[in-house]
């Protein structure tokens, strides 16, 4: 059965930093592009980074780039997420998705919440 | 940046309805399109990908269809559990959603 278990969310001050990770596992976590995908309170799913299966390429929305960073272990099966200068917009739950045939999401995680706030 | 609309934003509809949402991109996407179901609380589910691509284990009464700009999800017969809030994404240039489309019980 294929799992994805966030961790590392929690409440922090704008400009703050916060790493999330992401557990993989019952699939081949070397073999798929992964995803972070977020969703305000009430609001829609926003796509905001993938990495390629191996590492080697990344990319980013441009409401993240230059502050968000994300990485992989493969030898971990984990996924991360670095966070830095956080805003108050950045205030989401947070989900890991698992890439799929046809450039879909397949799999998604149950998600982390991020609270940034003053 | 590739934008995604759907319609309605809404829709109140009874159990045993059909049901069709409307998904259009501002450029041509090809096939690249998929849709997902998310209830309240609950990770989004993949339903249908390339746009008419139905998920191993996802009722046969949700289909897909389309492709260019206009795509529409079609769910004949509404069961209790199709309650939810449906998005489409497509993954022909970067990723970008739709804003969903809540589908309420009349």
């Amino acid at each position: 059965e294929v799992q994805l278990v966030e961790s590392g969310g929690g409440f922090l001050r704008p400009g703050g930093s916060l790493r999330l990770s992401c557990a993989a596992s019952g699939f081949t976590f070397r073999n798929h592009w992964m995803h972070w995908v977020r969703q305000a309170p009430g609001k829609g799913l926003v796509w905001i980074s993938d990495i390629k299966h191996d590492g080697s390429s990344a990319r980013y929305a441009d409401s993240v780039t230059g502050r968000f960073r994300i990485s992989r272990d493969n030898a971990k099966n984990t996924l991360y997420l670095q966070m830095n200068s956080l805003r108050a917009e950045d205030t989401a739950v947070y989900y890991c998705v698992r890439g799929g045939d046809g450039y879909s999401f397949d799999f998604w995680g149950q998600g982390t919440l991020v609270t940034v706030s003053s | 940046d590739i934008q995604m609309t759907q319609s309605p934003s809404s829709l109140s509809a009874s159990v045993g309805d059909r049901v069709t949402i409307t998904c259009r991109a501002s450029q041509s996407i090809s096939s690249f399109l998929n849709w997902y179901q998310q209830k309240p609380g609950k990770a989004p589910k993949l339903l249908i990908s390339a746009a008419s691509n139905l998920q191993s284990g996802v009722p046969s009464r949700f289909s897909g269809s389309g492709s260019g700009t206009d795509f529409t999800l079609t769910i004949i017969s509404l069961q209790p559990e199709d309650f939810a809030t449906y998005y489409c994404q497509q993954s022909y240039i970067s990723y970008s959603f739709g804003q969903g489309t809540k589908l309420e019980i009349k």
